[in-house]
């Protein structure tokens, strides 16, 4: 029983290098979505998908973008990292976007020098 | 566009004594409030939701909240707490986003810390 899995688990990366997260899933959810989580500001929305092959922005969109081709994936990526990207990112999943729970991934610690 | 505010980032309580998370909400029509707690190096897991059929909601490991309209507050509230309660809790609101659909807003987080 997967649920939600992430990799990697741990990256670092130089200031302006590219790299995809991927999230996967196996709970035939319609809604996905990337949040990160800073200390002190709990978890911002960064995009979000209600169901393939749709996307669509959160709080905290710029310099990232995400595609969602299948149901169960949903990529996010970072084009030119910068430091201001160092966080830890959390996908999640929900069989619908209101009363129905969110399912959290691990999590992947990025750290951008 | 809805808010939560989670008032105080870190809470200490020794253990047996009373748990009260604080969780105040931005809404003009009633909202779906959620907790969810996150143990270290671990990802979010639900605590309890409100869905408007009873203002008392009870959830996992004893913990319960009571949404109150009058005071947009959606508190978290164990009798007596545990070690195994030390955690971050977040309290989550849905909020609609522009195509008619919702995604959930999550506040900043308060820390739980219990002490022997």
């Amino acid at each position: 029983n997967a649920g939600v899995t992430q990799t990697p688990k741990f990256r670092v990366l130089k200031t302006g290098q590219s790299m995809t997260l991927l999230c996967a899933q196996d709970m035939n959810h319609e809604y996905m979505y990337w949040y990160r989580q800073d200390p002190g500001m709990g978890l911002r929305l960064i995009h979000y998908s209600v169901g393939e092959g749709t996307t669509a922005k959160g709080e905290v969109p710029d310099g990232y973008n995400v595609s969602r081709l299948k149901k169960q994936n949903f990529l996010l990526g970072l084009e030119s990292a910068a430091p201001s990207q160092t966080s830890v990112y959390f996908c999640a999943s929900s069989l619908e976007g209101t009363l129905t729970e969110a399912f959290f991934g691990q999590g992947t610690r990025l750290t951008v020098v | 566009a809805q808010s939560v505010t989670q008032l105080g980032s870190h809470v200490s309580v020794s253990e047996g004594a009373l748990v009260l998370l604080r969780c105040n909400y931005s809404s003009s029509v009633p909202p779906y409030l959620f907790w969810y707690v996150q143990y270290p190096n671990q990802g979010l897991q639900l605590l309890l939701k409100y869905t408007s059929a009873a203002t008392l909601v009870k959830g996992i490991n004893g913990f319960e909240a009571e949404f109150k309209k009058s005071e947009t507050s959606f508190h978290l509230t164990k009798p007596s707490a545990h070690m195994r309660d030390a955690a971050e809790y977040f309290c989550a609101v849905s909020d609609e986003n522009d195509t008619g659909g919702f995604k959930t807003i999550f506040g900043a987080g308060t820390r739980l810390f219990v002490k022997a």
